[in-house]
């Protein structure tokens, strides 16, 4: 089993809807999880972190963690075109940080 | 301005050549990080140092060696036992990620082909 998991995508959803980004992770003693947006040949930006269980909201971006289920997961309310990224998902493990595959997302206009 | 520079932005080697790609910070981090970026891939974790002198491999370290002489440089060299080397590399930073909810700093990658 991968460390990082995430939906093998791609996503695709109509501008103004809600993007639902999902990833699994091995390792139930992690404790801090990121989500990072990759524009092609760009490097990651950090959009969220939680290390609690429940929600957390910034603006658009919601992010939700299961500690119990091993679960984390990002949705994106009233998607934007400016959206249409690759979303990677981050983990710390011990004493590096290690990512999923990536779902790449596409907003329609 | 704080941040972390990787160069150079494009890099072609040859057949049996080595070559290194730099990466310095000026975040007074104690950890870098080296990772590799295949097309419609994550990233893939090379090495890792948390602090000068040591370092620790990740889960694919053959083929690249790295050094961390000083805080702020963290130089990792693809040799020619890399057979496959065409990528994008990540530089990264942070201050000690042990149990905390510290995140990573990215340089601008460096896109390796070869010729």
């Amino acid at each position: 089993q991968k460390e990082v998991e995430q939906n093998s995508g791609p996503l695709s959803v109509p501008e103004g809807a809600i993007a639902s980004l999902n990833c699994t992770y091995s390792d139930r003693g992690s404790q801090s999880f990121f989500w990072y947006r990759q524009y092609s040949g760009k490097s990651p930006e950090l959009i969220m972190f939680i290390y609690s269980n429940g929600d957390k909201e910034d603006g658009r971006f919601t992010a939700q963690l299961n500690k119990a289920s091993q679960y984390v997961s990002l949705l994106i309310r009233d998607s934007q075109p400016s959206d249409s990224a690759t979303y990677l998902c981050a983990v710390i493990l011990a004493n590096d940080m290690r990512f999923g595959a990536g779902t790449r997302l596409t907003v329609k206009p | 301005d704080g941040g972390i520079t990787q160069s150079p932005k494009y890099l072609f080697r040859k057949e049996g050549q080595n070559v290194t790609l730099s990466c310095e910070q000026n975040l007074n981090h104690d950890a870098m990080y080296w990772y590799r970026q295949d097309p419609g891939q994550g990233l893939r974790l090379i090495y890792y140092s948390q602090i000068v002198n040591d370092f620790q491999k990740g889960d694919i370290a053959e083929g690249y060696s790295v050094s961390r002489e000083k805080k702020e440089s963290f130089p990792l060299t693809v040799t020619s036992a890399q057979k496959n080397p065409t990528a994008f590399y990540l530089c990264a930073s942070s201050r000690n990620l042990q149990g905390t909810a510290e995140k990573l700093f990215f340089g601008s990658g460096t896109q390796l082909s070869v010729l």
